[in-house]
């Protein structure tokens, strides 16, 4: 069956560590891999997004690769800030199909 | 331009009733999908509107049943509710024209089975 594991369930670190996050997923090729992030009470809210071509992409402090033969995806944050605290979701599309992981929640402590 | 809006925010039932809940997409988008969030199994995807049509479904029972208006707006419904809906429900909008649109999310309805 097809599965989106994002190995750890929660994740503390130091301010101004890099923070790395992981995407594994079996039984699926998606063309694309998206990451979101989601505060309490709140929907989630795209943040980056990475083509099945593509082996990195970055956008001010976060960068996402994309590892089709280990079928993983990292997603790092640099210099992390207590603001950067927030559950991360990776998110797999395939053909108007987009399916989540179950989120990791980061902690930044000051 | 404004997000994705959800009405209501809240809502409690009780075991075996009914609810309607309600997604105005982003102005221009045309494919709504809506996720079910729970803590133990994280959002989980209901299904997916494009043009009034249901284009994609999640693994859910026939409860649970949707539809999109022609202005994009769309609507999921739930009957006869369990203990166990009880969860964030999610609608998100994108252009939805099959290349990788990001999703845009509302903040959601909380709804509680009692």
């Amino acid at each position: 069956s097809q599965k989106i594991e994002q190995n750890s369930e929660a994740l503390n670190i130091q301010e101004g560590k890099t923070a790395t996050l992981t995407c594994n997923y079996t039984n699926y090729s998606p063309a694309y891999l998206q990451w979101y992030r989601q505060d309490p009470g709140r929907g989630p809210v795209f943040l980056l997004l990475i083509r099945e071509n593509e082996k990195e992409k970055r956008k001010e402090r976060l960068k996402v690769t994309f590892d089709t033969t280990l079928k993983q995806s990292l997603f790092h944050i640099t210099a992390s800030q207590p603001a950067d605290s927030a559950t991360y979701l990776c998110a797999l599309l395939n053909n108007n199909d987009m399916r989540f992981g179950a989120g990791t929640r980061l902690t930044v402590k000051p | 331009k404004a997000g994705v809006t959800q009405t209501p925010r809240y809502l409690i039932k009780t075991r075996g009733q009914q609810v309607t809940l309600s997604c105005s997409p982003i102005s221009g988008h045309r494919s709504v999908s809506w996720y079910q969030q729970t803590p133990g199994q994280g959002l989980q995807f209901l299904f997916e509107y494009f043009s009034e049509t249901q284009r994609n479904k999640g693994n859910f029972p026939g409860r649970f049943s949707g539809r999109q208006f022609s202005n994009s707006r769309s609507e999921m419904n739930v009957s006869t509710l369990e203990l166990g809906d009880s969860a964030l429900y999610l609608c998100a909008s994108s252009a939805g024209t099959g290349g990788p649109s990001p999703l845009h999310f509302g903040n959601g309805t909380r709804l509680t089975v009692t």
